[in-house]
């Protein structure tokens, strides 16, 4: 079965430093895979893709993310964390456009 | 350019009764998708449109819920009867096309059902 995990629930970081929120995918084929961003109230928005290509991908707002077929990852980075990153984030996957599978989400919390 | 709007953004209503949500996508968007996103949990796609045909159903709850996009714009997603486990947020979004692209998504409908 197609799945996409996130194993952590809650990501915590001091304003500044380097964050990851890690995901990992078992979907058929080559994987598309999206990083989604929920701040409070508002409705999912699109930070990047994978689709082919280079492996690091650059998307919204300084982050970034890395795919690594051998791990079946595709974390998400960034440098230096701000305060307004602090966000539910999902990661997604799916194959030939069907069916997308969410990751349950990862809340991030950056400390001033 | 307009984003995906969803109406109504809030509802309560008892088991049982019916209820129905509308969205319309971004101009121009062939693909539409609905899911249902319970608290503390990512959303789960419950139908996606390819222009006015069903790509994937497969998830939906085909005893009660129902959605159309008849002119291959805006689309109404139906439940009926309520349960209570139906108490979630209804989320539309819409891409360019199936595939390699990004979805855009609406600010979703809290729905509660008691």
């Amino acid at each position: 079965a197609q799945s996409v995990a996130q194993p952590e629930d809650q990501v915590n970081v001091a304003e500044g430093n380097p964050l990851t929120v890690k995901c990992t995918y078992s979907v058929s084929g080559n994987p598309y895979l999206f990083w989604y961003v929920q701040y409070p109230n508002r409705g999912l928005q699109f930070l990047l893709k994978y689709i082919t290509g280079d492996n690091l991908v650059k998307g919204s707002y300084g982050f970034e993310a890395e795919f690594n077929k051998s791990q079946t990852s595709f974390h998400l980075k960034k440098p230096s964390a701000l305060v307004s990153d602090s966000a539910l984030y999902f990661c997604a996957g799916h194959t030939g456009g069907f069916k997308t599978i969410f990751g349950a989400g990862t809340r991030l919390f950056v400390k001033a | 350019e307009a984003g995906v709007a969803q109406s109504p953004r809030y509802k309560i209503i008892e088991k049982r009764q019916s209820v129905a949500f509308w969205c319309n996508p971004i101009s121009g968007h062939a693909t539409l998708y609905w899911y249902q996103q319970i608290l503390g949990q990512g959303p789960k796609l419950l139908i996606q449109f390819q222009n006015n045909g069903v790509v994937d159903d497969s998830q939906l709850p085909k005893d009660r819920f129902s959605a159309e996009r008849l002119k291959g714009v805006d689309s109404t997603l139906k439940i009926q009867p309520a349960k209570l486990e139906d108490s979630a947020v209804y989320l539309c979004a819409s891409s360019l096309l199936q595939g390699p692209y990004e979805q855009y998504f609406g600010p979703g409908t809290r729905l509660t059902v008691t």
